[in-house]
């Protein structure tokens, strides 16, 4: 069975610094991966997603995400931090061929000025 | 939110009661999913549709039933609400679920409390 892991509830980071979110997955075949942020009451925004090519992927807001096969790594990265970053990150990988999703237990990330 | 709404956005009921939550998407996109976010949990999916009277089972299916009569609507429906259906309920659409390339787009979620 597809599965994700977020192994850090949260993470913290000063503004400015370089910041990670890590995802480890398991699956079947070809992963595809996919990043989500949540603003407090707010739905899922996608961020980005990894189906094949490219190992560094882009996204929005400045985000990009490192797919590490060997490792089955998909962490999310971002340079730069910005308190406004400060969200719940979820980590995602396809299941089955109807598209449904798999998400992590999610990563709340606090950045301080 | 990519042209969805869901509707009520917050609900208090007492055990034992029906529930319908309602999912409306502007999109046009085949695909439409529930959701459930629980602290701890991640979000869990609960039923998803691929067209027009199309559905299936998700991983925490139990308790809940779907309906999606057209394109736009996709309704969940707890036939005799119970505590621990006590979670924020999020629809998704995808354009085409089946096409690996595609992702989802949420709702702003409705929280529901069972008392």
């Amino acid at each position: 069975a597809q599965s994700v892991a977020q192994p850090e509830d949260q993470v913290n980071v000063a503004e400015g610094n370089p910041l990670t979110v890590k995802c480890t997955y398991s699956v079947s075949g070809n992963p595809y991966l996919f990043w989500y942020v949540q603003y407090p009451n707010r739905g899922l925004q996608f961020l980005l997603k990894y189906i094949t090519g490219d190992n560094l992927v882009k996204g929005s807001y400045g985000f990009e995400a490192e797919f590490n096969k060997s490792q089955t790594s998909f962490h999310l990265k971002k340079p730069s931090a910005l308190v406004s970053d400060s969200a719940l990150y979820f980590c995602a990988v396809r299941d089955g061929s109807q598209g449904n999703l798999i998400f992590g237990k999610g990563t709340k990330l606090s950045v301080k000025p | 939110d990519a042209g969805i709404t869901q509707s009520p956005r917050h609900k208090v009921t007492e055990t034992g009661t029906p529930v319908t939550l309602r999912c409306h998407q502007t999109e046009n996109h085949r695909y439409m999913y529930w959701y459930r976010q629980d602290p701890g949990h991640g979000l869990r999916l609960i039923h998803y549709s691929y067209g027009v009277k199309d559905t299936d089972k998700g991983e925490v299916s139990d308790g809940y039933s779907v309906s999606r009569s057209k394109t736009e609507d996709f309704l969940l429906t707890l036939e005799s609400a119970t505590s621990s259906q006590t979670s924020v309920y999020f629809c998704a659409i995808s354009e085409s679920g089946g096409r690996v390339s595609n992702e989802q787009f949420f709702g702003p979620g409705t929280r529901l409390t069972v008392l």
